[in-house]
């Protein structure tokens, strides 16, 4: 089954600065690549998500770029502010009749002002 | 609309004990699914259902059952509560089987005693 891997575990940047989240997945037929932000205490909430016909996506500060040859995607943030501070979660969905999504554990973002 | 909701907020159980987490959506959403997300991870498919009458297991479904007797609920059971139980449960539901968007309740804290 697919398997997603999410590297940094922690980031901590200065505000202003960009952030930069990687994930790599193993299912080659996964078609679908969310990342959501999660606050502390609160639920998980999609930022942005890109489709695998597309290799970038942006939307104001973040973008997504998927290469899918190596299999990995990416989030970008730039000009990050201190409310950008979250956990960030990367996904893909699977391969097979269901796609669930599998999540990767996740990158704690701290932006220091 | 609510969107998800979930009941309770929080809980404590002792081991052996049994209880029901309750998921209601009113997005008239097909698709639903129980994670769990444990302190440093992310987030894992307990159960999953693509309707009313249809459920089906994720990669964690030991120790829990579902049912899915209307559009709206989806109840996620705990029988003979554990320790490796304690945990944030999340229920999120979506429209259909494609590409679309999860959409997460706000999460129910349970600690297993």
């Amino acid at each position: 089954g697919e398997n997603v891997e999410q590297h940094p575990s922690t980031l901590s940047v200065q505000e202003g600065d960009s952030a930069v989240i990687k994930c790599t997945y193993s299912d080659s037929a996964s078609n679908y690549f969310p990342w959501y932000k999660q606050e502390l205490g609160k639920r998980p909430q999609l930022i942005i998500d890109i489709r695998s016909n597309v290799g970038e996506k942006k939307d104001q500060r973040i973008a997504v770029t998927l290469n899918k040859t190596a299999k990995h995607f990416s989030l970008h943030i730039t000009e990050t502010q201190p409310e950008d501070s979250a956990v960030y979660f990367c996904a893909a969905r699977g391969g097979g009749s269901q796609g669930n999504l599998i999540f990767g554990k996740g990158t704690k973002l701290s932006v220091k002002p | 609309n609510a969107g998800v909701t979930q009941t309770p907020k929080f809980r404590i159980l002792k081991i052996g004990q049994s209880m029901t987490l309750q998921c209601t959506q009113d997005m008239n959403h097909n698709y639903m699914y129980w994670y769990r997300q444990d302190p440093g991870m992310g987030l894992k498919l307990i159960y999953y259902s693509v309707g009313a009458g249809i459920t089906d297991k994720g990669e964690v479904p030991n120790g829990y059952n579902v049912s899915r007797s209307t559009t709206e609920d989806f109840p996620l059971r705990l029988e003979l509560a554990a320790p490796s139980q304690t945990s944030v449960y999340f229920c999120a539901s979506k429209r259909g089987g494609g590409v679309v968007e999860q959409y997460f309740g706000p999460g129910t804290r349970l600690t297993v005693t």
